[in-house]
């Protein structure tokens, strides 16, 4: 199967610097996603990678290696409301209407 | 433009009974993906419907099953339900071809008692 591995859960202070880190296997691979899941509600759409890099998009920005399987979610300035569960995402195959999810990162932002 | 729909947003049913729910995609969207998220498990791929055809389909039970029409709206269906079917569904939708990013519709939670 394409596993996604990320880790369970990360605390961080409010104001600081997080990354949250995805690999992937790589066999098959179109593209990586990031969602951000608040408690109770759906995941909301945060990125696309697709080629080799660093995408940014005002506090968060989204980093893939093909060669690698890896991928990082980077959020700055964090805030309270940033306290949620990050799911990585990849899609393989001729479509990417079946993403492989990772289990989700709890964050849990602190003042 | 309206947002991915799903009814009904919470339902309660005993072992054995099935269920069906339903989801509208964004309109123009003509991929409808449907997920089950559990807290153990997290988000699992259930099955993916492209203009009225399935076109990926996850490692579920026969007993999961869907359909989409021609307007793209998707109906999913459990039959014979277990206690673990308890579970978030989730159905997604996107254009289907190209930009593939998939917008999430606020889910049905289901309960077996």
């Amino acid at each position: 199967g394409q596993n996604i591995d990320q880790p369970t859960e990360m605390t961080a202070t409010e104001g600081a610097i997080v990354q949250i880190n995805c690999t992937y296997q790589t066999s098959g691979f179109n593209g990586l996603f990031w969602y951000q899941q608040h408690a109770g509600e759906a995941p909301t759409f945060l990125s696309y990678n697709v080629l080799d890099g660093l995408e940014e998009k005002g506090r968060f920005s989204s980093f893939l290696s093909r060669s690698k399987g890896y991928s990082y979610l980077l959020l700055k300035e964090l805030q309270m409301k940033d306290s949620a569960s990050y799911l990585c995402a990849g899609g393989y195959g001729g479509s990417q209407g079946n993403l492989i999810f990772g289990k989700g990162t709890k964050l849990s932002v602190k003042p | 433009k309206a947002g991915v729909t799903q009814t009904p947003r919470y339902l309660i049913k005993t072992r054995g009974q099935q269920v069906t729910l339903s989801c509208s995609p964004i309109s123009g969207h003509r991929s409808v993906s449907w997920y089950q998220q559990t807290p153990g498990q997290g988000l699992q791929f259930l099955f993916e419907y492209f203009s009225e055809t399935q076109r990926n389909k996850g490692n579920f039970p026969g007993r999961f099953s869907g359909r989409q029409f021609s307007n793209s709206r998707s109906e999913m269906n459990v039959s014979t339900l277990e206690l673990g079917d308890s579970a978030l569904y989730l159905c997604a939708s996107s254009l289907g071809t190209g930009d593939e990013t998939q917008y999430f519709g606020p889910g049905t939670r289901l309960l077996v008692l």
